[in-house]
């Protein structure tokens, strides 16, 4: 079964400062998708990003980047001129290529922004 | 923007009472789910349902739950004899199909709380 790890279950940063977030996974295939899903204070959970296994290049959106190693099974999100916005709990998911439309989430990271 | 809309926000209910949670999807999805998050704890897939019929549930979606698409624009969630480790978080969600990296859209969340 797949399973998704974030070690980090609360970070902070400064506003304007860059911080990363942390996730692993684990699965035995190879043809897969993963997302980090942003939940603000009694809001719904958005999706911030995503990635295609197959892909090399690293997807960003923004202030939003990620580091995918996908050999270390590693999908570290990055975010840049962080703003007092960004503060949330963020979910790194996982979902296998074909057959299944399940994510499989991680515990989160709560993130907090200071002024 | 479309959203999803879950009702109630918190229900509070007895142990051994049926509860239906309910969802409206964005409305020219096809596909719908339903996971939970017991507090503290991962948000976990509980059933996915696609052309009026269960396509994926978890071991968590015994006989106690089933789901319904009584019209062109809800979707339920019902449990029917609550217990204690019920209480969880329930967020319902859609997507549009699940092609690629198709994002899944949250609703903000039905708080369960079994008494």
């Amino acid at each position: 079964a797949q399973t998704v790890t974030q070690s980090q279950p609360e970070m902070s940063v400064q506003e304007a400062e860059t911080v990363t977030l942390s996730c692993t996974y684990d699965t035995s295939e190879s043809d897969y998708y993963l997302f980090w899903y942003k939940q603000p204070p009694s809001r719904q959970m958005i999706l911030v990003i995503r990635q295609e296994a197959y892909k090399q290049q690293n997807a960003t959106e923004n202030r939003f980047s990620v580091n995918f190693q996908k050999a270390a099974k590693s999908f570290s999100l990055k975010i840049s001129d962080s703003q007092l916005g960004d503060a949330a709990m963020y979910f790194c998911a996982y979902r296998r290529q074909g057959g299944s439309e399940k994510l499989v989430f991680g515990k989160g990271t709560k993130l907090t922004v200071n002024p | 923007e479309p959203e999803v809309t879950q009702t109630p926000s918190h229900q509070v209910t007895q142990m051994g009472q049926e509860v239906i949670l309910r969802c409206v999807p964005i409305s020219n999805h096809l596909y719908f789910y339903w996971y939970r998050q017991i507090l503290g704890q991962k948000v976990e897939f509980l059933v996915s349902f696609y052309n009026n019929e269960i396509s994926e549930k978890s071991e968590i979606f015994d006989d106690q739950f089933s789901v319904e698409r009584p019209d062109g624009s809800n979707f339920t969630l019902k449990i029917r004899s609550t217990k204690l480790e019920d209480s969880a978080m329930y967020f319902c969600a859609s997507s549009e199909t699940v092609a690629g990296v198709d994002e899944q859209y949250f609703g903000p969340g039905t708080r369960l709380t079994v008494t």
